[in-house]
């Protein structure tokens, strides 16, 4: 079975920390993506990787940035967190961009910024 | 634009049988895939379409018609444990590097007795 791990199940912060969200995974997979879920709004892309030290932008990256440096890690980091950021934050890795190959996600990371 | 449109929230008996709609609009499209979430818990896959018609799992059917940008989810034998929020997303071709996904915002189910 693939298991995405996440580093917290949740995380209380102040308004101006650095914050740092774990994401590995066991299945040797190509592609990682981090998510924030906000209800109403559903699951939106924040970035994803598909390659060791590779990073695209998703469709809400503003106030985030990420980190690939090996295969089964995928690091997002708030550099100064805000109010705003408050979400449940989901981690998922794929092993190709094509045919059946699904998401796998993690059990979310609840943040709340203070 | 890319845009993912299904039924916010719906309500079915124990038992019976409900229909969960999805309709799209993308760019490209390279598979529609739905995700059950309980609450609390992560989305786990249900069902992949990327070819016309009806695929079958069990309890669960799920449903594409590409000329129409149209999917759905059947549960059939509704059970208590159904209550759950369904996700329908779809693979934008366009951004085929790293298997991008597009999700609706989700419908929840509620199953009475």
């Amino acid at each position: 079975d693939v298991k995405v791990t996440q580093s917290s199940r949740y995380l209380v912060k102040r308004t101006g920390e650095k914050v740092f969200l774990e994401c590995v995974q066991d299945m040797d997979h190509e592609n990682m993506f981090w998510y924030r879920q906000d209800p109403g709004l559903g699951l939106r892309l924040i970035y994803f990787s598909y390659d060791v030290k590779m990073k695209e932008k998703g469709d809400i990256p503003e106030g985030y940035s990420v980190s690939r440096e090996k295969k089964e890690r995928f690091s997002l980091i708030l550099e100064s967190a805000s109010t705003n950021q408050t979400s449940m934050y989901l981690c998922a890795s794929s092993l190709s961009s094509g045919g059946t190959d699904t998401q796998y996600f993690g059990p979310g990371t609840r943040l709340t910024v203070l | 634009g890319q845009n993912i449109d299904q039924p916010t929230e719906m309500t079915a008996t124990e038992g019976a049988i409900v229909q969960i709609n999805c309709t799209y609009q993308t760019s490209g499209f390279n598979g529609l895939f739905w995700y059950q979430q309980h609450a609390g818990e992560a989305p786990t896959f249900l069902s992949y379409n990327v070819l016309d018609g009806l695929e079958e799992k069990g309890r669960f059917s799920s449903f594409l018609s590409r000329s129409k940008g149209y999917s759905y989810l059947l549960l059939k034998e509704l059970q208590m444990k159904d209550s759950a929020s369904y996700l329908c997303a779809v693979r934008d071709s366009y951004y085929n590097q790293g298997g991008k996904l597009i999700f609706g915002q989700g419908t929840e189910l509620s199953v009475k007795p």
